[in-house]
């Protein structure tokens, strides 16, 4: 497999359920962000982890919680979310972190799609 | 406050013209520029980087510019296709910091 492979595509969870969403980068990147995208409004930008550690956290609510074992895997993890959680969650690498590092370009997976009920 | 606009939402334009997308900031001063192309349901693809010291570049159909004193980036696509109908996102970063996406315009070439 080549690029970031996000799983799974679709989740529907309850308010009160525990899910994970995972990440895997084959591209031998040493950063790696989570990314939520709803209707009508911008990418946001949710963790940042460089070579295994947290370098940013946007204000993000407790009930999202990240997980980065190593460099090539990243996970969400879910909790208690409520409806308004439910967008499109982005995993991306890159090979260094900031526009200093290297042209920061992004590699994205293609996205899980979460709906809270 | 950090503010990044893109022209319109959505942009409609015939096959074979130039579409020319708008990437404008304000209260920022980024070192880099990036677009992306997202199509629906996918995660958005690097198409070009342009640096603040360049005033253009250039990759096969796409030309992108960038000035700083207005404080805008064009994005042109030269003889567009159906196949260019996606959205684009523009993308800022300062030294060492992480890129900030602006909303997005969805463009759509009719055939």
């Amino acid at each position: 497999e080549t690029g970031v492979t996000q799983t799974p595509r679709h989740l529907v969870m309850g308010m009160t359920n525990k899910k994970s969403l995972k990440c895997e980068q084959h591209l031998g990147h040493n950063a790696m962000y989570w990314y939520k995208q709803s209707a009508k409004k911008p990418l946001e930008l949710m963790f940042v982890y460089s070579l295994e550690e947290r370098v940013e956290n946007n204000s993000v609510p407790s009930r999202f919680s990240p997980e980065c074992p190593n460099s090539s895997h990243l996970f969400l993890h879910l909790h208690t979310l409520q409806p308004e959680d439910s967008a499109l969650y982005l995993c991306a690498s890159s090979q260094g972190t900031g526009g200093l590092m290297h042209t920061g370009e992004l590699f994205f997976g293609e996205g899980s799609r979460l709906t809270v009920l | 406050s950090q503010k990044i606009e893109q022209n319109s939402e959505a942009l409609n334009i015939q096959e074979g013209k130039t579409a020319t997308l708008t990437c404008n900031y304000t209260n920022y001063s980024p070192a880099y520029l990036q677009w992306y192309r997202q199509d629906p349901g996918r995660g958005p693809v690097f198409l070009l980087l342009i640096r603040e010291n360049e005033k253009e570049k250039r990759k096969e159909r796409l030309k992108v510019t960038f000035d700083t004193t207005l404080k805008q980036s064009l994005f042109h696509i030269t003889a567009s296709q159906p196949a260019d109908s996606a959205t684009y996102l523009c993308a800022l970063a300062n030294y060492g910091q992480n890129f900030v996406f602006g909303p997005g315009t969805r463009l759509s070439v009719l055939p």
